[in-house]
């Protein structure tokens, strides 16, 4: 079955970097565009940026001078690292498939920032 | 960037009624907007492409429908399992960007 596993550390402090990995398997990693979102408690969904198989990405303008998103082909995994992060970037953060929608998605790993 | 807005952002509604939400774009989007169902602790779950298509395995009561920047989502008759969190999200343009969302609670 599909699955997209969302993995990293639950606890970042104030101004470091916060790293995750999407691990995918049970569906075709290749020639698709591959993204993470994130969502504060209770609040609304936001695109932070998406990554190409090829290497060619995209982020949110917002966010864009602290993320990076990288992929690893040969493992069926894409990564965030999110820089300088403050509370404002604790949320549960999501990965999924970008197709016309995103349809295939994570669970969601929750991110506190926090000293 | 392209802003998303949802309305309402909460309603009340029984099993079987008809409900309706609505998503509005800042600018022309054509039919890149898709509709996704989150219930709490989960993940969103596409259930609309391309304004009207029904993603594989979503009920028929799901619709959408509209184009450019005015658009509509329909649940034709209220189930028990359909109260949850909706969201708009037009992929026309970099950000991708999402509505505000809809709560469709019991009333």
């Amino acid at each position: 079955q599909v699955q997209l596993q969302e993995s990293g550390p639950g606890l970042v402090k104030p101004s470091e970097t916060l790293s995750l990995t999407c691990t995918v398997s049970g569906v075709s990693f290749s020639s698709y565009y591959w993204s993470w979102i994130r969502q504060p408690a209770g609040k609304g969904l936001e695109w932070i940026g998406r990554i190409y198989t090829s290497g060619i990405t995209n982020y949110s303008p917002s966010l864009k001078s602290r993320v990076t998103i990288s992929v690893d082909t040969s493992k069926n995994q894409f990564s965030l690292k999110l820089s300088s992060v403050t509370a404002a970037d604790t949320a549960v953060y999501y990965c999924a498939r970008s197709y016309s929608g995103f349809d295939y998605w994570g669970q969601g790993t929750l991110v506190t920032v926090s000293s | 960037d392209i802003q998303m807005t949802q309305s309402p952002s909460s309603l009340s509604a029984s099993v079987g009624d008809r409900v309706t939400i609505t998503c509005q774009a800042s600018q022309d989007i054509s039919n890149y907007l898709n509709w996704y169902q989150q219930k709490p602790g989960k993940a969103p779950k596409l259930l609309i492409y391309d304004a009207s298509n029904l993603e594989t395995g979503v009920p028929s009561r799901f619709s959408g429908s509209g184009s450019g920047t005015d658009f509509t989502f329909t649940i034709s008759s209220l189930q028990p399992e359909d109260f949850a969190s909706y969201y708009c999200q037009q992929y026309d343009n970099l950000p991708l960007t999402f509505g505000g969302g809809t709560k469709v609670e019991i009333k």
